[in-house]
């Protein structure tokens, strides 16, 4: 079974500071690899997207993937209060199905 | 450009009752997707329609069934509610072959409880 792991958290970070939040997956036919951030009763809102081993960075955040070993990681540089939301790590599959992790619950103190 | 609309917003349902949960794609989308999020979870696919047709299904009992219409817009039809139905439940339309590089519009959900 396709599966995706994060940690559920909560991971509290200090404003101003690097949260760094993990995944992993266990399918390596996995094509694409997203993060989503999710506030309470609300729908999922892409953040970053990435396809390719290596770095991307787009403003505050960093996204990360090593296909070799099936992790991706998403880094927020600067966090603010309003960043506090449970970001969930979600894969594409060589189905072109989304697999998703159960979520990071994230909490940025002022 | 119009968003992605779900109906209703909310709705409570007794165990073994049939729901009909609506969804209406964004401007210019060809493909829908429906998912299931239990509380404190990730969302899990239960299908995805595209021309009118299921194009790849979850691990989710027969009860569990779509459709697709000419506009694009898409019901999911639950029979035999039970309890663990319970969540809420995300349409995300989306531009066949845009998917991989994160093109879908997540509606706000339905949340359906089941007494």
């Amino acid at each position: 079974q396709k599966e995706v792991e994060q940690n559920s958290g909560p991971l509290s970070v200090p404003e101003g500071a690097i949260a760094s939040l993990n995944c992993t997956y266990s399918d390596r036919g996995s094509q694409s690899f997203f993060w989503y951030r999710q506030y309470s009763g609300k729908s999922p809102e892409l953040i970053m997207f990435i396809y390719s081993n290596g770095d991307k960075e787009d403003g505050r955040f960093t996204a990360q993937l090593n296909k070799a070993s099936q992790y991706v990681s998403l880094l927020i540089r600067d966090s603010q209060p309003s960043d506090s939301a449970t970001y969930l790590c979600a894969v594409m599959d060589s189905n072109y199905q989304l697999i998703w992790g159960a979520g990071t619950k994230l909490i940025i103190k002022p | 450009e119009t968003g992605v609309t779900q109906s209703p917003t909310h709705l409570i349902k007794t165990r073994g009752q049939q729901v009909t949960l609506r969804c209406s794609s964004q401007s210019g989308h060809n493909t829908v997707s429906w998912y299931q999020q239990a509380l404190g979870q990730g969302p899990q696919f239960i299908f995805q329609y595209y021309r009118e047709e299921e194009n790849g299904r979850g691990n989710f009992p027969p009860r569990f069934s779509g459709l697709q219409f000419p506009n694009y817009s898409s019901e999911l039809n639950v029979n035999a509610l039970e309890l663990d139905d319970s969540a809420l439940y995300l349409c995300a339309s989306s531009r066949w072959g845009q998917e991989v590089v994160g093109g879908y519009t997540f509606g706000s959900g339905t949340r359906l409880t089941v007494v």
